[in-house]
């Protein structure tokens, strides 16, 4: 089946340094890859869509430039938290879309982000 | 109209039983409704989809009921086990190429022994 592949599965940052996740798709295209922000015991908040090869759009109320998300193959998006603070510290979770999965969605396994 | 209700938020089912949870939605562009099981410190995984020209859909002990005309559909789980222990979200897909995934609260899932 489609699988994603999510990295790092956990992080520890200090405040003010930058973090980068990694979302690929293994087996499949992704022409679509969304990013999503979890808190603990709440449901999954989209931060950012994106499309290989175009600039992500992003939901209201997320910041880009704190934010930066890169899809520049069909198989591999970043996700850059700059200049962490200890309120990021979240659950990020990728997902990825394509015509071989009938367009369906996979998940990756998210990433756990603490800022000390 | 862009939401999609989820009850219950909790849920305590003895083994063997059958667990229901529903959702309902507002925007009738919405075109692909999934469910994903999630257990903690891990992505969701997709338990089973339906589209909204189905009414029902089984796979293993896993069943959507869908009711286009009341926009609501359902998780049933048959036979249910401890390892079914874990937080389901349903979701619903925008439609007319809108391809972002609306997700319910989520219902924590709890199976005794």
């Amino acid at each position: 089946g489609a699988v994603v592949s999510q990295h790092p599965s956990w992080v520890i940052c200090k405040s003010g340094t930058s973090v980068k996740i990694e979302c690929r798709s293994l087996d499949f295209q992704a022409t679509t890859m969304f990013w999503y922000r979890q808190f603990p015991k709440q449901s999954l908040m989209l931060m950012a869509t994106s499309n290989e090869g175009s600039k992500a759009t992003y939901e209201q109320g997320v910041e880009k430039d704190k934010f930066l998300i890169n899809h520049a193959s069909l198989t591999l998006s970043t996700l850059t938290v700059t200049s962490a603070h200890p309120e990021d510290s979240s659950f990020y979770i990728c997902s990825a879309t394509g015509q071989i999965i009938n367009y369906g969605y996979t998940f990756g396994s998210g990433t756990r982000l603490t800022v000390v | 109209q862009q939401q999609v209700k989820q009850s219950p938020q909790s849920l305590i089912v003895q083994k063997g039983g059958i667990p229901i949870i529903n959702c309902a939605y507002e925007n009738t562009a919405f075109d692909y409704f999934p469910w994903y099981q999630q257990f903690p410190g891990k992505g969701p995984a997709l338990l089973i989809a339906i589209r909204p020209d189905v009414s029902e859909k089984k796979e293993g002990r896993f069943t959507i009921s869908f009711n286009k005309s009341a926009k609501q559909f359902s998780l049933h789980i048959m036979d249910s086990q401890p390892g079914d222990s874990a937080t389901y979200f349903c979701a619903a897909r925008g439609g007319f190429g809108n391809e972002k995934l609306t997700f319910g609260t989520g219902t924590r899932l709890t199976i005794i022994p």
